[in-house]
């Protein structure tokens, strides 16, 4: 049972255009983080939201928390085929969760020029 | 820093064989983990270690076995190769802070179980 779901798994999309990607679960999570992959690489963190929300901007690129800490969404403005990758949801939960986050399934993301 | 390093980046075994895959960090980090990522999976957690001499079980634990003798280092092993336990195997480190836990990966080993 994946306790992360994301949607949608596959994105193919042209240079300029805006989409959303959405991260759900029935959990409540003390926070969300966002990652993005390339090929052959190791995933690297956008951004961590951890207040029922929040909103985070990273230059093109909008983050949100739900209010009530179960859900995510990532938003892309005029995106640009240099924003082609994996996109991954994680989410952790409770101080004593350690290393243990739950991650999402994935949105692959294609760009087109 | 060179961060998080993982040796092999690649590996092809036969059924059965044992091996071992290198993980080391050098940014102090308390905690460790390997996870292993298939397609249409995410990323599942395998082990993982809250400091030197302490580890634990993750998501997918079975055939795999780990220790933490130092903060630098957490190696994964394999003790009986099976062709279920090809994917990419992926170690991160983290320093924990509230609760935020992010995760510095290195960059991946790909094995292939024959």
């Amino acid at each position: 049972t994946q306790l992360l779901e994301q949607s949608p798994q596959f994105l193919s999309i042209q240079e300029g255009e805006n989409l959303t990607v959405y991260c759900n679960s029935s959990s409540v999570f003390s926070s969300l983080q966002w990652y993005r992959q390339e090929p052959g690489e190791g995933p690297v963190l956008l951004v961590t939201v951890v207040t029922g929300g929040e909103v985070k901007k990273l230059k093109r690129l909008t983050f949100q928390f739900g209010d009530a800490r179960k859900d995510s969404s990532l938003h892309i403005t005029a995106a640009q085929p240099g924003d082609t990758g994996l996109y991954l949801c994680a989410g952790a939960r409770g101080e004593t969760s350690g290393s243990r986050l739950t991650f999402g399934e994935g949105t692959q993301l294609t760009v087109n020029p | 820093n060179a961060g998080v390093t993982q040796t092999p980046k690649f590996q092809v075994l036969k059924t059965g064989q044992s091996m071992t895959l290198q993980c080391a960090q050098d940014m102090n980090h308390e905690y460790m983990s390997w996870y292993r990522q298939d397609p249409g999976m995410g990323l599942r957690l395998i082990h993982y270690s809250v400091g030197a001499g302490i580890t634990d079980q993750g998501e997918v634990p079975n055939g795999y076995n780990v220790s933490r003798s130092t903060t630098e280092d957490f190696p994964l092993r394999l003790l009986s190769a099976a062709p279920s336990q090809t994917s990419v195997y992926f170690c991160a480190s983290s320093y924990y802070r509230n609760s935020y836990n992010e995760q510095f990966f290195g960059p991946g080993t790909r094995l292939t179980v024959l």
